[in-house]
């Protein structure tokens, strides 16, 4: 199985600032991969996918970049709704496989 | 607007068999261009993809080997719906199950888009 791994596994900033959450895969996945943005009791929701393309719907604030093994979503200017956990997904070979996950908050 | 409908029961007794339902509305399980996944999420795992179902031409199905003894999604075109069913379960299959539907990106990932609202499953006597 390709493993995923997320860091920061929890990051507190400030309303405004710029956020970068960092995935890796253990194997080249090209740009198989997506973003999602999970809050308490909710389904995850699609931000990013083929790592860089914005879901219809989602701010402009939130991006992605990368491919191969190294992967990043930044939000710039934070917002208190961006409050949640953000998930990275591998779609390149079976199974499926998502990031531990990555806790935003504010300080 | 394209929304997914999960039904099923939350307490399942070991060894038994898991089933949930995810009815579609807005899109068709027997699209060409949608795959019906499987996920669930449970704090020990994390999210871990199941399975999934698609049709192109005929029917298709992936399933994670960690399950694929005990899985079985069916596609349900008179209902417009796709299942779910988990056999000889453990209390180790306790979690969150999500329905969701990926959207075919062709030559690339399309992630996905729609999910249902998680139906919480515990695997208890």
């Amino acid at each position: 199985d390709i493993q995923m791994t997320q860091s920061p596994s929890s990051v507190s900033a400030s309303v405004g600032a710029r956020v970068t959450i960092t995935c890796r895969a253990s194997q080249d996945i090209s740009s198989w991969l997506a973003w999602y943005q999970q809050k308490p009791g909710k389904a995850p929701k699609l931000l990013i996918y083929a790592a860089s393309s914005l879901q219809s719907g989602v701010p402009s604030r939130f991006s992605g970049s990368g491919s191969g093994t190294d992967f990043t979503l930044t939000i710039t200017s934070l917002q208190p709704e961006d409050s949640a956990t953000y998930y990275c997904q591998q779609g390149n070979r079976f199974p499926f496989t998502f990031g531990p996950g990555t806790k935003v908050d504010f300080k | 607007q394209v929304q997914l409908q999960q039904s099923g029961p939350g307490l399942v007794k070991p060894s038994q068999t898991l089933s949930l339902t995810c009815a579609i509305s807005g899109d068709s399980v027997s699209s060409n261009s949608a795959a019906w996944n499987w996920i669930r999420q449970s704090p020990s795992r994390g999210l871990e993809w199941l399975g999934r179902t698609y049709y192109k031409s005929k029917w298709y199905n992936d399933f994670a080997v960690s399950v694929k003894s005990r899985i079985t999604i069916n596609p349900d075109t008179s209902k417009n719906q796709f299942s779910l069913q988990l056999n000889s379960v453990t209390p180790e299959d306790t979690a969150v199950y999500y329905c969701a539907r990926e959207s075919d990106g062709g030559s690339s990932f399309w992630g996905m888009d729609v999910w249902g609202q998680g139906t919480t499953v515990t695997v208890s006597s």
